[in-house]
């Protein structure tokens, strides 16, 4: 019942690099999308979320692009520094479900000095 | 500190064993959740609640039982453990389904 595809599962990218994650759902009634980060050790804390009504947004160094046609987000890190390595999860939810967010498989990214 | 509090971080127990996990938030949210996390298969439900007095099973119930206590408290029983339910378990709440905030998990071991 997997959802919310995510890829890649883990990712390596040098500092300064550009890291890239990318997720793909199926229901079209998805209307919010965020992105959590993971530290080793600790729960997911939100990082950023988007709503279908715009294609991009931007905060520091974190962008989320999203296509709606292709049923497609994706997480950008710019200039990506050792501290952001973690796992990131994908999620979508639909605003009439009261209910549950439903997460990508998660997507460990290592940055190397 | 305000947040999300999971007793215990740490649990092992042999296969048939019964143990609650506890979990209490202190943000007058609404909604509360438990998920496993497993190498591969990312965060699934187990259960959630989106008010006091309501619970409804999520993508991988069985072998779970969970109790709504009050408004701040979410627990989740196992009956008779399994090695299949090795896992680390995160307990989250939420105002709406909007903005999780997650406790910081148990490292769960069946042997």
């Amino acid at each position: 019942q997997q959802q919310v595809k995510q890829s890649p599962q883990s990712l390596i990218v040098q500092k300064g690099g550009i890291s890239i994650i990318n997720c793909a759902y199926e229901n079209t009634a998805f209307d919010y999308f965020p992105w959590y980060q993971q530290f080793p050790g600790k729960g997911p804390a939100l990082l950023i979320a988007i709503r279908p009504d715009v294609s991009e947004k931007k905060e520091g160094r974190f962008t989320i692009s999203f296509n709606k046609s292709a049923k497609q987000f994706s997480l950008h890190i710019m200039d990506s520094q050792p501290g952001d390595s973690a796992t990131y999860f994908c999620a979508a939810s639909n605003d009439y479900n009261t209910d549950k967010l439903i997460f990508g498989t998660g997507t460990r990214l290592q940055v190397f000095p | 500190n305000a947040g999300v509090t999971q007793t215990p971080k740490f649990q092992v127990l042999k296969t048939g064993q019964s143990m609650t996990l506890q979990c209490a938030q202190d943000m007058n949210h609404n909604s509360m959740y438990w998920y496993r996390q497993d190498p591969g298969m990312g965060l699934r439900l187990i259960y959630y609640s989106a008010s006091e007095g309501t619970t409804d099973k999520g993508e991988v119930p069985n072998g779970y039982n969970v109790s709504r206590l009050n408004k701040r408290e979410f627990s989740l029983r196992l009956e008779s453990a399994a090695p299949s339910q090795t896992s680390v378990y995160f307990c989250a709440s939420s105002l709406s389904n909007y903005g999780y905030t997650f406790g910081s998990g148990t490292r769960l071991t069946v042997v």
